[in-house]
């Protein structure tokens, strides 16, 4: 069964500085895999997704992605982060293409100015 | 495209009311899940249709939850009777077809039973 991992509940950055989202996975064949964030009251929103070929993605709002095969990470990144980025962030695997999504926990980011 | 509807998005109501949650998913999709977010289990996916057959129900937590999708541009989430350890935020999400898309997400109902 594929199953996803956020080791972290809560991660605080400052503004400005870089900031990590962690999250590894497992799954019985090729992963595919999508982070998403929920703003307060409001739905998720798609950041970016792996699917195959270059090992970093780049999404929306500056957000990149690493997928690591060898540590079966797809860890969340952004080089310089800002208070607006403070939410809550859900990373998800699908194996299969049309076969839905398995959500993490959720990680909430808060970015202090 | 208005994006997926959900409505209400807030629902407040008596242990033991029936409550119906409605979606009205991105048009032209053909897949749509329901999922609920909850503190304690993150988001869970309840049941999902693909072009408006339900595929796989395995989530939904006990009888007193059903799903329908009597046509492409409808589905709606039952709870009857309802229970206080039903109160979540019911999110409906809508997928094209396609391999590998992603899903789009509406903006979910809060229900709160007491």
């Amino acid at each position: 069964a594929q199953s996803v991992a956020q080791p972290e509940d809560q991660v605080n950055v400052a503004e400005g500085n870089p900031l990590t989202v962690k999250c590894t996975y497992s799954v019985s064949g090729n992963p595919y895999l999508f982070w998403y964030v929920q703003y307060p009251n409001r739905g998720l929103q798609f950041l970016l997704k792996y699917i195959t070929g270059d090992n970093l993605v780049k999404g929306s709002y500056g957000f990149e992605a690493e997928f690591n095969k060898s540590q079966t990470s797809f860890h969340l990144k952004k080089p310089s982060a800002l208070v607006s980025d403070s939410a809550l962030y859900f990373c998800a695997v699908r194996e299969t293409g049309n076969t839905p999504l398995v959500f993490g926990k959720g990680t909430r980011l808060s970015v202090i100015a | 495209d208005a994006g997926v509807i959900q409505s209400p998005r807030h629902e407040v109501t008596e242990m033991g009311q029936e409550v119906t949650l409605r979606c009205k998913p991105i048009s032209g999709h053909d897949y749509l899940f329901w999922y609920r977010q909850t503190m304690m289990r993150g988001l869970e996916l309840l049941i999902y249709f693909n072009n408006n057959v339900p595929i796989d129900d395995s989530g939904m937590p006990e009888d007193r939850f059903s799903a329908k999708m009597p046509n492409a541009s409808f589905s709606t989430l039952k709870i009857q009777p309802s229970e206080p350890r039903d109160s979540a935020v019911y999110f409906c999400a809508s997928k094209p077809g396609q391999f590998y898309t992603e899903a789009f997400f509406g903006q979910g109902t809060r229900l709160t039973v007491v």
